[in-house]
């Protein structure tokens, strides 16, 4: 059975440095074709596809935000990490990992969520 | 980047209606277009992979399908659970992409 579950601060300051991290279960990042990815919604608003890591450690990022993102990965632990730098309140939103494969590049599991409001 | 066109946005039905949601790619995507159901306060859910693909566990109602630019999502007989927001999403290149949503209210 697969599950991820995301947490981090539920409040940061402005100018901070945000880290979200993944946790799951019922697979593994060192499996051929397993990718890990974050993705956010602020409040009313649409999805907003962030950034993917992958098995071989291959990283994506969404354009407009790459140089604020980071992901990375600790396979021992099934975790998975997400640091955005430079926070501002047009970043608060419900921030969640989900999982595809290369082979099949939908998001068939998904986190519950973890809102983080930014604000002073 | 590939930007997907959601239409409508908010549509207002009666149950048992027929819907028809329509999502619009800025180029060419193939059949790498999905769409996902999301209910208030819950995760997306993900219904049709790959254009018309259902997902296991999918109510029959639902169906997709299109390739290229132009997808559609339908249900067939709405029911009054399926008040809910519907994302289209494209995998065919990165980054990913979504649809800004379309929003059903059952009457």
């Amino acid at each position: 059975q697969v599950t991820l579950r995301e947490s981090g601060p539920a409040l940061v300051k402005p100018t901070q440095t945000l880290t979200l991290t993944c946790a799951f279960s019922g697979f593994s990042l060192s499996t051929h074709g397993m990718c890990v990815s974050w993705i956010r919604q602020p409040p009313g608003k649409p999805l907003e596809w962030l950034a993917r890591i992958d098995w071989d450690d291959d990283k994506h990022y969404s354009t407009s935000l790459k140089t604020r993102l980071t992901i990375s990965k600790d396979t021992s632990r099934n975790q998975v990490a997400l640091i955005m730098t430079n926070m501002d309140p047009l970043d608060t939103a419900t921030y969640y990992c989900a999982r595809m494969t290369i082979s099949d590049t939908n998001f068939q599991y998904w986190g519950q969520g973890t809102l983080v409001t930014v604000s002073s | 980047e590939i930007v997907l066109t959601q239409s409508p946005d908010f549509q207002s039905v009666t149950p048992k209606e027929k819907v028809t949601i329509t999502c619009r790619a800025s180029q060419s995507i193939g059949r790498n277009l999905h769409w996902y159901q999301q209910k208030p306060d819950q995760s997306p859910k993900l219904l049709i992979k790959y254009a018309s693909q259902s997902f296991s566990g999918v109510p029959s109602r639902f169906s997709g399908s299109g390739s290229g630019t132009d997808f559609s999502l339908t249900i067939s007989s709405l029911e009054a659970e399926d008040a809910a927001t519907y994302y289209c999403h494209q995998s065919n290149s990165l980054p990913y992409t979504f649809g800004q949503g379309t929003k059903l209210e059952i009457k």
